[in-house]
Order: structure tokens, then C-alpha cells, then sequence
């Protein structure tokens, strides 16, 4: 089983600013069976990203994730107020796919 | 525009089966993969299983003895069978379109097990 490890778990920023989310994968994943969602408090997850750099219908250009191997990132070019929110990275290069433990992005 | 809708008792006893319905609507649940994901209250997240039109399943080892996944054509629904149920398996319990990556899911339903 591929185990994905988020750093930090919480990151502190504010609004206009940049911020940059890590996941490593304890083993060697494809990127193009990576992506990352976003869960906001009471509501289900959203995708953001898949096949490592292709964005959702609807996500906005500032979101960005790159990587390969067992590091991968997602960056979110210039915060606006409602990506406060929880993200997760996902493998589906392997079964069982598995999710990352989560950042909470958090207003400073 | 592809909406997803859970259904399922709420509570479950310990030992028993716990059954969720995934309602899909605006779309033939034919054409996709569809999956179900787990959320334990304030955890991460965990796939239990995809299903493609009866042809293509994939279960979670962890859960493979007790996990079963179907689709009813006629209805556009999928459903999702858990036996054996303990308090560790208390969860929101969403259902998605896909068998990679997942969009869309459902507002997901809360299973609680306890007697």
C-alpha cells in the first residue's frame, strides 16, 4: 500500500499570499495517477487537480501542482478567502488508492 | 450536470450489515466508474471499493471480506453492502463518479454504529 505523508498538517497564512502543500509517497507514484481535492467543514470533497496537473472544471488557474516520483505539490498561486480549507492528495496509481492525511489551510 | 445522493439507516448495530444507496442523477450510471469513499468523524479519508457497469470491481483489501459493491441499471443507482460492522466503522460515507480520481461526490451520509 502506497502511504502518502502531507506536510505541514497545518499551514498559517493570509489572504494574497502563497501557499505551498507537499505530499510524499512512500513509494514511487506515476503522476499521472495523482491528484488533489479540497474539503471545506460540513461538505464533501472537490477536486482540484488530477493526472498530476490537470485542473477540474471550474478551479481556478492559481491552483497548480507539480511533482513526480514520491514528491509531488500542489500551490495555490495567491490565497483568496474561501481556499481556507483542507487538502488532500490522492493516489490512483495502485491499489488501494489512498489519500494523504490532510493540510488544513488556515487563515492567519 | 451529474448529482450524486446517499441514502442509507443511519444507525447500525454492531455485527450487522450496513447498507448505503448512491442515487445518480443527470447522467446514464452506465457510461462511468463509480466508487465509494469513507470519512470517520474529524479523520482522513479511505476507498473502499469502484465498480464499472458489473464488469470491473476493486475492493480495498482491507475491507474485501466484508465490503460489496453493485449497480442497478434501471434505478441509476449504485449500492454499497458492509458486513460485520463495528464502532470503527462509523463514518460519512460518500459516493463519487470514478474509478481514478473522483468528481463528482455526493454530500455523503453518516453511518453510525452502536447499539
Amino acid at each position: 500500500e502506497v502511504v502518502l505523508t502531507q506536510s505541514p498538517g497545518t499551514l498559517s497564512l493570509s489572504p494574497g499570499e502563497r501557499a505551498t502543500l507537499s505530499c510524499r509517497a512512500s513509494q514511487s507514484v506515476n503522476s499521472i495517477y495523482f491528484g488533489w481535492y479540497q474539503q471545506k467543514p460540513g461538505q464533501a470533497p472537490r477536486l482540484l487537480v488530477y493526472g498530476a496537473s490537470h485542473r477540474a472544471t471550474g478551479i481556478p488557474a492559481r491552483f497548480s501542482c507539480s511533482g513526480s516520483g514520491t514528491d509531488f505539490t500542489l500551490t495555490i498561486s495567491r490565497l483568496e478567502p474561501e481556499d481556507f480549507a483542507v487538502y488532500y492528495c490522492q493516489q490512483y496509481d495502485s491499489s488501494p488508492y489512498t489519500f494523504g492525511q490532510g493540510t488544513k489551510l488556515e487563515i492567519k | 450536470q451529474v448529482q450524486l445522493q446517499e441514502s442509507g439507516p443511519g444507525l447500525v448495530k454492531p455485527s450487522e450489515t450496513l447498507s448505503l444507496t448512491c442515487s445518480v442523477s443527470g447522467g446514464s450510471i452506465s457510461d462511468y466508474y463509480w466508487g465509494w469513499i469513507r470519512q470517520p468523524p474529524g479523520k482522513g479519508l479511505e476507498w473502499l471499493a469502484y465498480i464499472y457497469n458489473t464488469g470491473s470491481i476493486n475492493y480495498n483489501p482491507s475491507l474485501k471480506s466484508r465490503v460489496t459493491i453493485s449497480v442497478d441499471t434501471s434505478k441509476n443507482q449504485v449500492s454499497l453492502k458492509l458486513t460485520s460492522v463495528t464502532a470503527a466503522d462509523t463514518a460519512v460515507y460518500y459516493c463519487a463518479r470514478g474509478g481514478g480520481w473522483f468528481n463528482p461526490w455526493g454530500q455523503g451520509s453518516l453511518v453510525t454504529v452502536s447499539s
